[in-house]
């Protein structure tokens, strides 16, 4: 089974500054990764997804890259509506699904 | 636009079973695999496994011995059942359109497993 390492585990940043979320795979995992977005009492919504394409309605602040074993999320000016937990997915070793432990983004 | 809405019992005794069920409105229910993930309490998520509407599933090793999920496709619903629960199972499970990415999901359904 593919493990997902998210770093940090929290991220302290001020609206408009810029945020770099890290996802590290055991192995390679090719272009098959997701981000997801999860506020509090909502279910996870897709962001990124195959690393880079951004899903329908996402802003275009959002931003993922990477390949391999190593992927970045981006947000490239926060809005206050973007502090939450980020999940990355992988599908590449599938099934099953595994999902990073979570980069929790808050305000400083 | 799809949409997923879940339901089922919310608290359990252990060693009883947990039962969910999703339906699925709007688009095609067929060619998609259809797929159950749970977190527990201020936790991160996991996959718990998945099915087809030919009824072709794969679940998480972790949790294959008690776990059935099962298709409706006269309902477009497919099911959950995990036998044997104890306070380790312990919360929300999701419903989710699968097959490439989990897109889109259910509302969620906390099971709260206590003596």
């Amino acid at each position: 089974e593919i493990v997902l390492t998210q770093s940090p585990a929290t991220l302290s940043l001020s609206p408009g500054e810029r945020a770099t979320l890290s996802c590290r795979a055991s192995q390679s995992v090719s272009s098959y990764l997701a981000w997801y977005q999860q506020k509090p009492g909502q279910s996870p919504r897709l962001l990124i997804y195959d690393t880079s394409n951004r899903a329908t309605g996402i802003p275009a602040r959002f931003s993922g890259s990477g390949s391999g074993t190593d992927f970045t999320l981006t947000i490239s000016s926060l809005e206050p509506e973007d502090f939450a937990v980020y999940y990355c997915l992988q599908r590449s070793n599938w099934p099953p699904y595994t999902f990073g432990q979570g980069t929790k983004l808050q305000i400083k | 636009q799809v949409q997923l809405q879940q339901w089922g019992a919310g608290l359990l005794k252990p060693s009883e079973t947990l039962s969910l069920t999703c339906a699925v409105y709007g688009g095609s229910f067929s060619a998609y695999y259809w797929s159950w993930i749970r977190q527990p309490p201020g936790k991160g998520l996991e996959w718990i496994g998945e099915i087809n509407d030919s009824g072709n599933t794969n679940y998480n090793p972790s949790l294959k011995s008690r776990l059935t999920i099962s298709v409706d496709t006269s309902k477009n619903q497919f099911s959950l059942k995990l036998t044997s629960v104890t306070a380790a199972d312990t919360a929300v499970y999701y419903c989710a359109r699968g097959s490439n990415w989990l897109d889109p999901w259910g509302q969620g359904s906390l099971v709260t497993v206590s003596s």
